[in-house]
């Protein structure tokens, strides 16, 4: 089945930097790329989610980049803000059928004021 | 907005004991599913359903059971609670069986097997 490997585990930045979280996947089948945030105290919400046939997808502050070739996925926020502060999680699926989501193991983002 | 409720955020269960936890979502959703979240070790799928009285194990279904009578209503049953059931569980929902639909997630039940 898939694995979905996160890196970094936490993350500390200074308002304002930019972060970047990686993840690497090891099904080749796999077509469909989540991202959700968890505040504390609440369930994951998706945030970005990016498609095998797009390279780059842009959001306002927020950036997913897909490399197939070296199966990895990337998220970028830029001028983090506090409020970016949570635990974000990468996943990776197939479009097909009843494929479910498989999950990275989550990176702990903390923006310092 | 879609809403994924909990019936207990926190709850306190002794080895043996058979623990119901209850998910229930308020839009129609077709896809409902269980994970189980640990520290250093993320989100863990634990069963799913796509449809009324339809269940699929997922990555870690062992020494678990799931009932879905309503389509609303997903049911998450420890038959015998251990102490290394002792998690965070998250229930979600999405739209329809397709794997790229958003999935929307309850606030989660923090359970605590003594």
């Amino acid at each position: 089945g898939e694995n979905v490997e996160q890196h970094p585990s936490t993350l500390s930045v200074q308002e304002g930097d930019s972060a970047v979280i990686k993840c690497t996947y090891s099904d080749s089948a796999s077509n469909y790329f989540p991202w959700y945030k968890q505040e504390l105290g609440k369930g994951p919400q998706l945030i970005i989610d990016i498609r095998s046939n797009v390279g780059e997808k842009k959001d306002q502050r927020i950036a997913v980049t897909l490399n197939k070739t070296a199966k990895h996925f990337s998220l970028h926020i830029t001028e983090t803000q506090p409020e970016d502060s949570a635990v974000y999680f990468c996943a990776a699926s197939m479009i097909s059928g009843y494929s479910t989501l498989t999950f990275g193991k989550g990176t702990m983002l903390l923006v310092s004021p | 907005d879609v809403k994924v409720t909990q019936s207990s955020r926190y709850l306190v269960k002794r080895t043996g004991e058979k623990v119901f936890l209850e998910c229930v979502q308020d839009m129609d959703h077709e896809n409902m599913f269980w994970y189980r979240q640990d520290p250093g070790l993320g989100l863990r799928l634990i069963y799913f359903s796509y449809d009324v009285k339809m269940k699929e194990k997922g990555d870690i279904p062992e020494g678990y059971s799931v009932s879905r009578e309503k389509k609303e209503r997903f049911s998450l049953i420890l038959e015998s609670a251990s102490t290394n059931q002792t998690s965070m569980y998250l229930c979600a929902s999405s739209l329809t069986g397709v794997a790229q639909e958003t999935q929307y997630f309850g606030p989660g039940t923090r359970l605590l097997v003594l």
